[in-house]
């Protein structure tokens, strides 16, 4: 079956630094997701990018379909951008495959 | 604002009992989905369903049943429930195959 790897597993950031969260899946994908995960467990979709690059806020996912990977950067972190980054794949049906996500920790 | 809530939000459930989690939106979408979340494992799905009265097995059905009685309303049901059911549970909804998933709270299922 599909496999979605993520890494780092977790990151620990000062307040203002940058993160990049990468996302490798073993097989082709038309629909590419991130997720936010809140530590009160809430799940909420970030931006939808099966290609290219897309821009939302302080968020800015590049997906390279070739290489099977995509990367989520967020700039300029805040304490409210602490949970997990999960990113999800899924090839032409509605079956969504997740991986198993990256903890962000951003200290003040 | 998509809406898609779930009750109950958390369940102690007995081994052998039946438990029914229950999902509903008013997103007027046509996907629904059930997927679980087990420390180390992530989000898995476990059935989804396009259209009223029919569902499909995700990637793991095996001691689940679906039911989708409305567009509105999917529910999950553990027959018989087992230790290893013990898990969140996460309802989602879209538009259409492609399109994205909105999800639920979650439910917090203990199976003792």
């Amino acid at each position: 079956g599909q496999q979605v790897q993520q890494s780092p597993s977790s990151l620990v950031l000062q307040e203002g630094e940058n993160a990049e969260l990468q996302c490798n899946f073993s097989s082709t994908a038309t629909q590419l997701q991130w997720f936010y995960q809140s530590p009160g467990g809430s799940l909420v979709s970030l931006l939808s990018n099966p290609s290219g690059t897309k821009h939302t806020g302080r968020l800015t996912s590049t997906t390279v379909t070739k290489e099977r990977r995509s990367s989520l950067h967020i700039s300029s972190s805040q304490t409210t951008d602490s949970g997990t980054y999960l990113c999800a794949i899924a090839p032409s049906n509605a079956k969504l495959t997740f991986g198993k996500g990256t903890k962000l920790s951003v200290k003040s | 604002e998509a809406a898609v809530t779930q009750s109950p939000r958390s369940k102690v459930a007995v081994t052998g009992g039946k438990v029914t989690l229950s999902c509903h939106q008013t997103n007027n979408h046509d996907y629904m989905y059930w997927y679980r979340q087990d420390t180390g494992h992530g989000l898995r799905l476990i059935h989804y369903s396009y259209v009223a009265d029919s569902t499909e097995k995700g990637d793991i059905p095996d001691g689940y049943k679906a039911s989708r009685p409305s567009q509105e309303n999917f529910s999950l049901i553990l027959e018989l429930a087992s230790l290893s059911q013990t898990a969140v549970y996460f309802c989602a909804s879209s538009a259409a195959v492609q399109d994205t998933q909105y999800f639920g709270p979650g439910t917090r299922l203990l199976v003792l």
